[in-house]
């Protein structure tokens, strides 16, 4: 079965300091990877997928198939960022829902 | 626009009642997730729907768990004889189809505490 493993329960960073918040998967196949994210008081949303290689906020994300992560960055944290970020796969080929690690809080102190 | 909406926004039952939650997507989208968000799991899932296939059931924790969805909309999520471990928040998600590119948004959960 699948896994995501979000090492970091809680991470602060000072702003402007860079940030990244880590993730590695287990699944046999190729799956797609996402991060999703929570701020306070608000649904969960999704911040940025693989499959669009996009830069969301300035979050960037690079899948290393070798080393099975995902890691989520940014050269320079903002107070706006602190919230709880969730690494999450698909596997797909009929399976579309999503597998969730248990997610890192950042903290940005000013 | 109307996201997704999920009804009562807060839940307390007795250890051993039924609940049923609900859960409106956003209208047109084809695809809907009920998942569950607890303090020692995380975010799991439970179910799905895809059109009008079969749901994949394979998350649900137990034969208590059931949901449907009616009309290809609404859908309700019941839980019978509910145990304190089904405290959770419940959350439901829809997408326009399913698939890679299809992004699934969430609603804002069920926030559920059996007693």
């Amino acid at each position: 079965a699948q896994r995501v493993t979000q090492p970091e329960k809680l991470l602060s960073v000072f702003k402007g300091a860079p940030v990244e918040l880590k993730c590695n998967y287990s699944y046999s196949g190729s799956p797609e990877l996402f991060w999703y994210v929570q701020y306070s008081r608000q649904r969960l949303q999704l911040l940025l997928r693989h499959i669009s290689r996009e830069s969301i906020k300035g979050f960037t994300a690079d899948l290393n198939k070798g080393e099975t992560s995902f890691h989520l960055k940014k050269p320079f944290a903002q107070e706006e960022d602190s919230a709880m970020y969730y690494c999450a796969l698909m596997i797909g080929a009929g399976s579309y829902q999503l597998t969730f690690g248990k997610g890192t809080k950042l903290s940005v102190i000013p | 626009g109307a996201g997704v909406s999920q009804s009562p926004s807060n839940k307390v039952t007795e250890k051993g009642k039924d609940v049923e939650l609900r859960c409106d997507p956003i209208s047109g989208h084809t695809a809907l997730y009920w998942y569950r968000q607890s303090l020692g799991q995380g975010l799991e899932f439970l179910i799905y729907f895809q059109g009008n296939s079969a749901p994949d059931k394979s998350g649900l924790p137990s034969d208590r768990f059931s949901a449907e969805r009616t009309g290809g909309s609404v859908s309700t999520l019941t839980i019978q004889r509910t145990q304190q471990e089904d405290s959770a928040v419940y959350l439901c998600a829809s997408s326009l189809g399913w698939g890679y590119q299809d992004e699934q948004y969430f609603g804002p959960g069920t926030r559920l505490t059996v007693t």
